[in-house]
């Protein structure tokens, strides 16, 4: 089964540089999810969309943005890159119509570890 | 402030046995419970979750318990097999405020062949 996709995998930036993640959610999901985890950490929500709003905002720095596409695709922007923003930040996705009013699971894709210098 | 929590940081046992992972929460508004199981360098991997209306679900070698009134859930593997020792993360979420997942800081299971 198609499962959510994120690219890079991997990237390296210096500090004050900005890098774009991108997540592509499984066929037919209407909502992301991102989470940063750091080293030895539980991952920590940062943002989510459902529909293409905005659905909510967790603990997610000014210099970060976010949007899902028409396509439901997501995009995280971040600037001005600092060295405690190296992390792994994983996307999930979930089907929020189809869920029922409590129960909804999302499944994550594999992580983007990024590494600020 | 960790509304979930794990208290064992790591967890041990032998092939064909029987390995509880436990959880607690603090946040009675968590109506939805996840267990997600994750290798190094991957993203985590959804087992199984048990909503807060269910005592018990199972699926598998893997069932799951709530205890409300504990606020305690737990995740029992049996039999336990070489192939499931990685860190396993708690998750719950709030239905009200548009399903964020809460994690714990993960339990690492090691089953020894």
């Amino acid at each position: 089964a198609a499962g959510v996709i994120q690219s890079p995998r991997h990237l390296i930036k210096e500090k004050r540089e900005t890098a774009t993640l991108k997540c592509y959610p499984i066929p037919r999901h209407d909502t992301v999810y991102w989470y940063q985890q750091g080293p030895g950490q539980d991952p920590q929500f940062l943002i989510s969309f459902y529909e293409k709003m905005q659905s909510d905002k967790g603990s997610i720095p000014d210099r970060f943005s976010a949007q899902q596409f028409s396509d439901y695709h997501s995009e995280l922007n971040m600037s001005s890159l600092e060295l405690g923003d190296s992390a792994l930040y994983f996307c999930a996705s979930s089907s929020r119509r189809l869920a029922s009013t409590i129960q909804e699971t999302q499944y994550f894709g594999p992580g983007t570890r990024l590494l600020v210098l | 402030d960790q509304q979930v929590k794990q208290n064992s940081p790591s967890l041990s046992v032998q092939e064909g046995r029987i390995s509880i992972l436990n959880c607690d929460y603090t946040n009675s508004m968590f109506d939805y419970f996840l267990w997600y199981k994750k290798y190094p360098a991957e993203g985590p991997t959804f087992l199984i979750s048990i909503s807060s209306i269910k005592d018990k679900n199972e699926d598998g070698r893997f069932t799951v318990f709530l205890n409300k009134s504990a606020k305690h859930l737990s995740l029992h593997i049996v039999p336990s097999q070489p192939g499931d020792s990685a860190v396993y993360f708690c998750a719950a979420s709030d239905g009200g405020s548009n399903y964020k997942l809460t994690f714990g800081k993960g339990t690492l299971l090691t089953v020894n062949p």
